[in-house]
């Protein structure tokens, strides 16, 4: 049973680029979740998703971030014009459902480089 | 913003018993407490959870406290390789989505 794949696993872009991250859920799981890490910080929530909705995107910039899950393949987040600070590590978990008893698991991530 | 209050750093000896404190006072009676590790800068990697019983399984034993007011993660023969951060989390088990607010977390450092 494969776990939560990201790719791509490494991601440079130029500033004014758009980075596009791709999540592929652990098989059964329709709930994902997406999380940033700055350089040196903490994992801080981004947004949570199911298939076709947005739930909580709480922890989303306001501006050139953007996330989807549709109703077929990965869950993308979208970084437009991206600029030197959005550089970090993005990581997505996926569950089977919402209910806070049950496990999340964590992908290995996507490390952005914006030069 | 997280709920929890950990150590930032502790050390352990190879082999020995790795005991990680974790302190949740205003815990809430549909909140489950949850484990998560970080190793360097890999995925955090899910440990274990309860909502009010101890837990065990093959990575770790989960002790919370009676009045659920704080909890202990044991590593029970810690190795070189559990040199980690330690998130404690409180999640909701509710309809709110059971989104992980992660703290700053413990930062574990085994020594031979």
């Amino acid at each position: 049973n494969a776990g939560v794949m990201q790719n791509p696993r490494h991601l440079v872009r130029r500033r004014g680029q758009e980075a596009r991250l791709r999540c592929s859920p652990m098989k059964g799981h329709s709930h994902v979740y997406w999380y940033r890490q700055l350089p040196e910080e903490g994992l801080k929530f981004m947004v949570y998703l199911q298939k076709e909705n947005i739930i909580d995107e709480s922890g989303m910039p306001k501006e050139r971030f953007s996330a989807e899950f549709p109703k077929e393949g990965p869950s993308i987040l979208r970084i437009q014009q991206v600029v030197r600070g959005d550089s970090a590590a993005y990581f997505c978990a996926s569950s089977p459902t919402y209910r806070g008893n049950t496990e999340a698991f964590f992908g290995q991530g996507t490390r952005l480089t914006v030069v | 913003d997280a709920k929890t209050t950990q150590p930032p750093s502790m050390d352990c000896a190879e082999g020995r018993a790795a005991n990680l404190p974790c302190n949740h006072s205003t815990i809430s009676g549909n909140e489950y407490v949850y484990w998560y590790r970080q190793i360097h800068s890999q995925g955090p990697q899910y440990i274990i959870h309860g909502l009010k019983n101890n837990e065990t399984n093959e990575m770790a034993s989960l002790i919370i406290t009676e009045d659920r007011k704080s909890s202990t993660l044991i590593l029970p023969h810690a190795t070189l390789r559990d040199t980690a951060v330690y998130y404690c989390i409180v999640r909701s088990r509710g309809d709110q989505g059971g989104k992980l607010i992660f703290g700053q977390g413990t930062e574990l450092s085994v020594k031979p």
